[in-house]
C-alpha cells in the first residue's frame, strides 16, 4: 500500500508557466487538503475537499486551484507560477468523517523552485 | 485570529528529557495533534487529544489543558532519531487545522 504519492518530487519552473502537482491516495480517504510549507511558517491550507467532486479554499488559495473528479486523485494547478510561489508543497489526506477531527496523513511533498 | 505558539528551537541530550510547550488560541476548539517531522520529510502524525490531561504512547506523552488553552509533549530517553521537528495543530470549529510553525528539536549526545 503505498498510501499517498505525489508527483513530481522537485521542479524548477519559469515564472509565468503553468503546473500541475499531481496527489494520488489509495486509502480511500474522503478528504484531501493541499498545504504550502515555508520556513518559519506553519504549513498553511490553500486548498480541501471534503468528498469527491467538491472543493474549498482554505488560508492561502490564490494563485492555485484544484479538482476532485474522483476519489483517488487531487491535483493542484499553478495558473501563471510567480516566485513567492516557491515553496514545499504537501498533499494530505483522512477519513473526513463529518463531525470528527479525524487524523491527516501526508504525501512526501513536492519541492517547487519558481524563476 | 487564530494563533498557536511554540518555541521556535530547542536542545537537549541524548537520553534525557525534553518537553515542548504549546499554546492556542483559536475559533473553537475539536482537538489537538502532535505531528513529527524530520528534515527533509513529510510530517507524521505523533498523537491526538481532546480531553484533559495525558495521554502517553510509549516515550511520547502528550498533555491536554483546554480552559488554558496549553498543550505539551514530552519525550523520555531522547534518542538521536528524536531531532526533528514536532508541530502542534489545532482543529477548530470547522475541523479545519491550524498550524503552529514548529519547533526544531537538537539532540545532542
Amino acid at each position: 500500500i503505498a498510501g499517498i504519492t505525489q508527483a513530481p518530487t522537485s521542479q524548477i519552473l519559469a515564472a509565468g508557466r503553468r503546473m500541475t502537482l499531481r496527489c494520488t491516495q489509495d486509502m480511500r480517504h474522503n478528504a484531501m487538503y493541499w498545504y504550502r510549507q515555508d520556513l518559519g511558517l506553519g504549513l498553511r491550507l490553500i486548498h480541501y475537499s471534503n468528498t469527491a467532486g467538491t472543493t474549498g479554499k482554505g488560508e492561502v488559495p490564490d494563485g492555485y486551484s484544484v479538482s476532485r473528479a474522483n476519489t483517488d486523485d487531487f491535483p493542484l494547478t499553478l495558473a501563471s507560477a510567480v516566485p513567492s510561489q516557491t515553496s514545499v508543497y504537501f498533499c494530505a489526506s483522512s477519513d473526513g468523517i463529518a463531525g470528527e477531527a479525524d487524523t491527516q496523513y501526508f504525501g512526501p511533498g513536492t519541492r517547487l523552485t519558481v524563476l | 485570529g487564530q494563533n498557536i505558539d511554540q518555541p521556535t528551537e530547542m536542545t537537549a541530550t541524548e537520553g534525557a528529557i525534553v518537553q515542548i510547550n504549546c499554546t492556542y488560541q483559536t475559533s473553537g476548539f475539536n482537538g489537538l495533534f502532535w505531528y513529527q517531522q524530520h528534515a527533509g520529510e513529510a510530517p507524521t502524525f505523533l498523537s491526538y487529544n481532546v480531553l484533559d490531561g495525558l495521554e502517553e504512547k510509549g516515550r511520547f506523552s502528550s498533555f491536554l489543558s483546554r480552559s488554558k488553552g496549553y498543550s505539551y509533549l514530552l519525550l523520555k530517553e531522547l534518542q538521536m532519531k528524536d531531532s526533528a521537528s514536532y508541530l502542534c495543530a489545532v482543529s477548530d470549529s470547522n475541523y479545519q487545522l491550524i498550524w503552529g510553525a514548529g519547533t526544531k528539536l537538537i539532540i545532542k549526545p
